[in-house]
């Protein structure tokens, strides 16, 4: 069965520094890889995806991950942080195979101290 | 992608009552997806809903307890039976289009029973 484990519940950054958000999965071949955010009180925003193409990855507001095989790993970073990216950020990974449910990581919640 | 759209966005609930959460789509999905976030924690499958047949639950989640009614491509109903304060969480639809695109999320309903 397919599993995601993000490494830190918790991560502070001061604003402008590199922001580094950890993601490893667990699955017998290469998955469809995503990172969704959670602004408080809101639901959850696509921020990127990774399903075959380029193992780097481009997202919304800055932010990147790149999808190492070898590694079995998604990473999400920003080389600058911004007070407005303080939300929780959850890494999910699902089946290539057809339309499977999203399986979730426990999240990790990013602070930005000024 | 599709905007979805969820009713009640928050609701207060008395235990041994029951709530039905409405989740529209503004363009015709294959698949939706029912999610229970509990506070301070990931995401849990409880269902998947597709037009025309039964919904599929997940380990932990029956029917008797979390009815889905999928009458259409673009509407879906998940309701709370016999509340009780752990059901206390927010409840999330998302939609797939195609099986190689990401989930899109609703804004979620926030749900408290007292």
């Amino acid at each position: 069965a397919q599993s995601v484990t993000q490494l830190g519940s918790h991560v502070s950054v001061s604003e402008g520094a590199l922001v580094l958000l950890r993601c490893n999965y667990s699955s017998s071949v290469p998955p469809y890889l995503f990172w969704y955010v959670q602004y408080p009180n809101q639901g959850l925003q696509l921020l990127l995806k990774y399903t075959s193409a380029a193992t780097l990855v481009k997202g919304i507001n800055g932010f990147e991950a790149e999808f190492k095989k070898s590694e079995t790993s998604f990473h999400l970073t920003k080389p600058s942080a911004h007070m407005s990216d303080a939300a929780e950020y959850f890494c999910a990974v699902s089946e290539r195979s057809g339309n499977t449910p999203l399986v979730f990581g426990k999240g990790t919640r990013l602070s930005v101290i000024a | 992608s599709a905007v979805i759209s969820q009713k009640p966005s928050r609701d207060i609930c008395q235990r041994g009552t029951s709530l039905t959460i409405q989740c529209q789509v503004d363009s015709q999905v294959t698949m939706m997806f029912w999610y229970r976030q509990q506070p301070g924690q990931s995401l849990t499958l409880i269902a998947t809903a597709n037009q025309g047949s039964e919904a599929t639950y997940e380990s932990g989640f029956v029917i008797d307890k979390f009815p889905i009614s999928r009458p259409n491509l673009t509407f879906s109903t998940l309701t709370v039976s016999n509340m009780s304060p752990e059901d206390s969480s927010i409840y999330l639809c998302s939609v797939q289009e195609l099986s190689n695109q990401p989930q899109h999320f609703g804004d979620g309903t926030r749900l408290s029973i007292l």
